[in-house]
């Protein structure tokens, strides 16, 4: 079945370092690819996503590209701030299933340090 | 426009009672999902409803959970006899047509904690 594994945290980075949370899925078809962020005490949002192989999804700052060679859909952003502070979700949503629910990883707690 | 409202925000219970969790999607959407997120693991898909009609439930608990969403009012997240490995955070989310789940937006969810 279709899964989706990325990097446990907590991760913990100073103000302005460089991130990546990694992700790799595991998918009949052709999935979508998605980074969700969930702020303390709040819903998940969506962040960014890429529906094909080499798309790249962009948004805040943070780019994913969507690897279908590695199956990956890795997280990265240059310079990230303390309000980035939160828990990051990698999903997928797969049109070859009957009825295309959204996959989601466990997540990875971001801890930014002022 | 509001977004997905879930109440109650946080929803206590004894072992033994029932919780009764809603979510009322954003105006126009006619689908809603229900996922589950335990302490430090990610969300769990439950159930997924249109009005009046369950699509797939294959993530719901066999006993105790049930779920509705009928013509009129919020959908409905049932758990009767809860015990406290029912403790967990609640989410909603709708989207307004089903093809393609892409346009997902979540509530805010519920927390149940059960004593």
């Amino acid at each position: 079945g279709n899964s989706v594994t990325q990097m446990e945290g907590p991760v913990t980075l100073s103000e302005e370092a460089f991130l990546t949370i990694n992700c790799t899925y595991t998918a009949t078809g052709y999935p979508s690819l998605f980074w969700y962020v969930q702020y303390p005490g709040e819903g998940l949002q969506l962040l960014l996503k890429a529906t094909k192989a080499d798309d790249k999804g962009s948004n805040k700052g943070f780019e994913a590209t969507y690897r279908k060679e590695t199956t990956s859909f890795h997280l990265e952003k240059g310079s990230v701030q303390v309000s980035d502070s939160a828990v990051y979700f990698c999903a997928l949503s797969s049109l070859a299933d009957r009825d295309d629910k959204i996959i989601f990883g466990k997540g990875t707690r971001l801890h930014i340090l002022p | 426009n509001a977004g997905v409202m879930q109440n109650p925000r946080h929803l206590v219970r004894r072992r033994g009672q029932e919780a009764r969790l809603r979510c009322s999607p954003m105006k126009g959407h006619s689908h809603v999902y229900w996922y589950r997120q335990l302490p430090e693991e990610g969300l769990k898909f439950m159930v997924y409803l249109q009005k009046e009609n369950i699509i797939d439930e294959s993530g719901m608990p066999k006993e105790r959970f049930s779920a509705e969403f009928p013509k009129e009012g919020p959908s409905i997240l049932r758990i009767q006899q809860v015990v406290r490995g029912d403790s967990a955070a609640y989410f909603c989310a709708s989207s307004p047509d089903g093809s393609t789940n892409e346009k997902l937006f979540f509530g805010s969810g519920t927390q149940l904690s059960v004593l």
